[in-house]
């Protein structure tokens, strides 16, 4: 069972393009994450979000957790070729159920 | 201080054969994980342990055991490998279960069963 879907599965844009990457929902999560996974590496989490509506920020990325806490987002502004890679948001229910994945390609 | 390493880095298995993958941490964490990361599915869940001596189903447990023998190491183990099994298996752990507790992973373990 798939609980988190992730859009849009791949991005390919230019450097200094803006992007959003979402993380949709029908459960609810205590708290979410989201992680970016270089090729042949691990996920590492980028950050955290708990509370319904909260918004982080993180230098160019910004992450959004929605009102009901079924969904979140992740913008980054002005990306650059070391953003690459693959994103990944996890809600956190007990467990952590991870979403589908974006693979995002910056583009020199 | 090594985080959390995982051995092999790579397998090839034949149909039926049997191995297992040994993750190791040396964080003193409580909490323990075993992922499965295949195309377009992200990472699901195979089993999970909250202490030395316990282990737990996850989302995608069957074909595979695992044992918590001491604190630091989780075994996942395959008793006859299936083609569906191939996949990157990733371990992970994290000290508790406090909101916004990190988890922490391993490099991964690439798995091809033929």
């Amino acid at each position: 069972t798939q609980l988190l879907e992730q859009s849009p599965q791949f991005l390919s844009i230019q450097e200094g393009e803006n992007l959003t990457v979402y993380c949709n929902s029908s459960s609810v999560f205590s708290s979410l994450q989201w992680y970016r996974q270089e090729p042949g590496e691990g996920p590492v989490l980028l950050v955290t979000v708990v509370t319904g509506g909260e918004v982080k920020k993180l230098k160019r990325l910004t992450f959004q957790f929605g009102d009901a806490r079924k969904d979140s987002s992740l913008h980054i502004t002005a990306a650059q070729p070391g953003d690459t890679g693959l994103y990944l948001c996890a809600g956190v229910y007990n467990q952590f159920y991870f979403g589908t994945g974006t693979s995002l390609t910056v583009i020199p | 201080n090594a985080g959390v390493t995982q051995t092999p880095k790579f397998r090839v298995l034949k149909t039926g054969q049997s191995m297992t993958l040994l993750c190791a941490q040396d964080m003193n964490h409580e909490y323990m994980y075993w992922y499965r990361q295949d195309p377009g599915m992200g990472l699901r869940l195979i089993h999970y342990s909250v202490g030395e001596g316990t282990t737990a189903k996850g989302e995608v447990p069957d074909g595979y055991n695992v044992s918590r023998l001491k604190k630091q190491n989780f075994l996942l183990g395959l008793e006859s490998a299936a083609p569906s099994q191939t996949s990157v298996y990733f371990c992970a752990s994290r000290h508790g279960q406090g909101i916004g507790e990190t988890q922490y992973f391993g490099p991964g373990t690439r798995l091809l069963v033929l």
